[in-house]
């Protein structure tokens, strides 16, 4: 089992140019997550999805979108990059809603 | 919303004593208080996590104590290992859910051979 696995793992991008953060889980978790991870702020959820065909904002969906294709995959899209969306990206799958999260290994993305 | 701080932001202790890691949390509503270790390049993974209904829980060299009168929480590593040199995060969310855990700024654990 591979877990959690996001693409790509590093990305620059110029302001105004857009991207897709893909991630896929093959454990057959139902809920599945984008928080982004910034120095001194932890970890916040930016969307999340309780199972295919569904997604809810978190705390900080602004410059976002979100698609969840299948069980599997949860894709997040930077429509038009800013500066300020420059972090670290980790997608987290979880059985249910409640309980363990479990992380992909990050897409650290720097826009110019 | 829930609102959690976490101290200290950097830790350093020689190996083989022993580190705390201190929570705070805001919203009385908060029941599960789960621990997050993330290595270099990687992405975090639990290690612990306590209920409401419990004021202690251990796991080997690590335990976690819960205070709901004070609202705090705090990891307890024992016997520490270069192994153990990491970013840890507490977390805290109400009804246990996955959904609304807000996450501690993290504390970068650095153990010295």
């Amino acid at each position: 089992n591979a877990g959690v696995t996001q693409t790509p793992k590093f990305q620059v991008l110029k302001t105004g140019q857009s991207m897709t953060l893909q991630c896929a889980q093959d454990m057959n978790h139902n809920s599945m997550y984008w928080y982004r991870q910034d120095p001194g702020m932890g970890l916040r959820l930016i969307y999340y999805s309780a199972s295919e065909g569904t997604t809810d904002k978190g705390e900080v969906p602004n410059g976002y979108n979100v698609s969840r294709l299948n069980k599997r995959e949860f894709s997040l899209r930077l429509e038009s990059a800013a500066p300020s969306q420059t972090s670290v990206y980790f997608c987290a799958s979880s059985v249910g809603n409640t309980g363990e999260l479990f992380f992909g290994e990050g897409s650290r993305l720097t826009v110019l | 919303g829930e609102n959690v701080e976490q101290h200290p932001s950097t830790l350093s202790v020689q190996e083989g004593d022993s580190a705390v890691i201190k929570c705070t949390y805001s919203d009385s509503a908060s029941n599960y208080f789960p621990w997050y270790k993330q290595e270099l390049g990687k992405g975090p993974q639990l290690i612990i996590d306590i209920r409401s209904n419990v004021g202690e829980k251990k796991d080997q060299r690590i335990a976690v104590t819960l205070n709901k009168t004070a609202k705090h929480f705090s990891l307890h590593i024992t016997e520490t290992q270069p192994e153990d040199s990491a970013v840890y995060f507490c977390a805290a969310s109400p009804s246990g859910s996955a959904r609304q855990l807000t996450f501690g700024s993290g504390t970068q654990l650095t153990v010295l051979p």
